[in-house]
């Protein structure tokens, strides 16, 4: 079945300690992107990766860090997460920009 | 800075009734557009795209988006809603070039009533 995984699904942890979301997909898709998704803001993008290797800063970098070592995983890395940075974060994968977005079922932050 | 703009935060509608949810975008190049859905508990899916070509295009479940140059709008119809239709309304806008960012609207809460 084509899909996008992430887990953990649901993280609570303290202010400062290191944590990784994981991203997958098994569609071959070269474009994979960072949501997060917040209430009355809609979504915005962490960060996205155009291709192996390649990825760039969306609307809201900080905190974050991001690797794209193989096309199928693009996890998401908070060095030292904030309250700030609860929130609903989404992974996504599309063949380009340009195509269809698949998402995955979403990881809810808590950081307290 | 791009931006997208969807001004209805919360509609509420009956049954039967017709829906045009707006979206506006502020760059005045080439764009990409998009319409996706949240289902409650579902993973947000695609509704429409548009690229190029006829300004009106069709989705899934009836809907449909027709994109106005001169306004800057893609706004979202359907002639008569569902109450499945409930969910959660997002416009994206990618800049078509060789832009890879994919700025989001803050969505559109969509309630039908039995």
């Amino acid at each position: 079945e084509a899909q996008v995984t992430q887990n953990p699904r649901y993280l609570i942890t303290v202010t400062g300690k290191k944590l990784t979301v994981t991203c997958s997909q098994n569609m071959n898709h070269e474009y994979m992107s960072w949501y997060r998704q917040d209430p009355g803001l809609g979504l915005r993008q962490i960060y996205y990766s155009m291709n192996v290797e390649v990825t760039d800063k969306g609307d809201v970098p900080e905190g974050y860090k991001v690797s794209r070592k193989e096309k199928r995983n693009f996890p998401l890395i908070l060095e030292s997460p904030s309250p700030n940075q609860t929130s609903l974060y989404f992974c996504a994968s599309s063949l380009s920009i340009a195509d269809t977005q698949y998402f995955g079922p979403g990881t809810r932050l808590t950081v307290l | 800075a791009q931006s997208v703009s969807q001004h209805n935060h919360h509609v509420i509608l009956s049954e039967a009734a017709s829906l045009e949810l707006g979206c506006n975008y502020s760059y005045g190049g080439t764009v990409n557009l998009f319409w996706y859905v949240q289902y409650p508990g579902q993973h947000l899916q695609l509704l429409l795209k548009y690229f190029s070509g006829d300004p009106l295009v069709k989705g899934i479940k009836g809907f449909e988006a027709e994109f106005i140059k001169s306004k800057f709008s893609f706004n979202l119809r359907k002639p008569s809603v569902q109450w499945s239709d409930t969910a959660e309304y997002f416009c994206a806008v990618n800049r078509g070039d060789s832009n890879y960012q994919l700025i989001w609207g803050a969505g559109t809460k969509l309630i039908i009533k039995p």
